[in-house]
């Protein structure tokens, strides 16, 4: 099957605390996206990488890191959570301009 | 810098009403221009694409036409169906680029 697959689904957490989502595409794009999704469905890139290479890094805190083994393969980091981190972060990839996003990762923040 | 504008937050209608969800734009370039739709528990996927040369985009029932003296790019169906309840996100890219302009979002809701 090809797509984009993330994991976790859901992840709860207490503030502080650090946090890991992946991400992997098996449509054999260059490209690959985070993007983070708020509760009034906002969608606001993130990161983007082509090829492992950082191309895009728009103005998010410090505590975010993306980190990329392969151009199949995007993960993210959060050092240390914050309330406002609770979102829905996805994943998505392309080759031009239709972007293939995954289902989602939702961080809960307490 | 570019920018999509999507005024409506939500629209809730009937089934069989017709769908107009209003787009704008804003660019110093020519763009490709796109309509999202994200279904509950899914991320966003392509629905339609229309570029300034063929000015037209139709899928599944929904049309968009681009309208570069208005810069609009409104999403229209004649007849929804409770399954098209979702987000329809209008958004743009820069021709040749990758990186994709996503506006805020129109939260359809059909009732039977």
């Amino acid at each position: 099957e090809t797509a984009v697959f993330q994991t976790p689904n859901y992840h709860v957490t207490q503030v502080g605390n650090e946090v890991s989502f992946n991400c992997k595409q098996t449509l054999g794009h260059d490209t690959m996206y985070w993007y983070k999704q708020d509760s009034k469905k906002l969608l606001k890139i993130m990161f983007s990488y082509n090829n492992k290479q950082l191309i895009v890094n728009e103005t998010v805190p410090r505590r975010f890191s993306p980190q990329s083994s392969d151009k199949a393969h995007l993960n993210l980091r959060i050092k240390s959570v914050e309330p406002e981190d609770s979102a829905v972060y996805l994943c998505a990839s392309s080759y031009s301009y239709e972007q293939y996003f995954g289902p989602g990762t939702r961080l809960t923040v307490l | 810098g570019d920018s999509v504008t999507q005024k409506q937050g939500q629209v809730t209608l009937s089934e069989d009403d017709f769908l107009f969800i209003n787009c704008t734009y804003s660019t110093t370039t020519y763009p490709t221009l796109l309509w999202y739709v994200q279904y509950p528990g899914q991320g966003p996927q392509l629905l339609l694409k229309v570029t300034t040369a063929n000015n037209k985009g139709i899928s599944r029932g929904f049309e968009a036409t681009y309208d570069k003296g208005t810069t609009s790019f409104h999403l229209q169906k004649a007849s929804v169906q409770e399954s098209d309840s979702a987000v329809y996100f209008c958004a743009l890219v820069r021709t040749g680029g990758y990186k994709v302009v996503f506006g805020s979002g129109t939260r359809l809701l059909v009732s039977p």
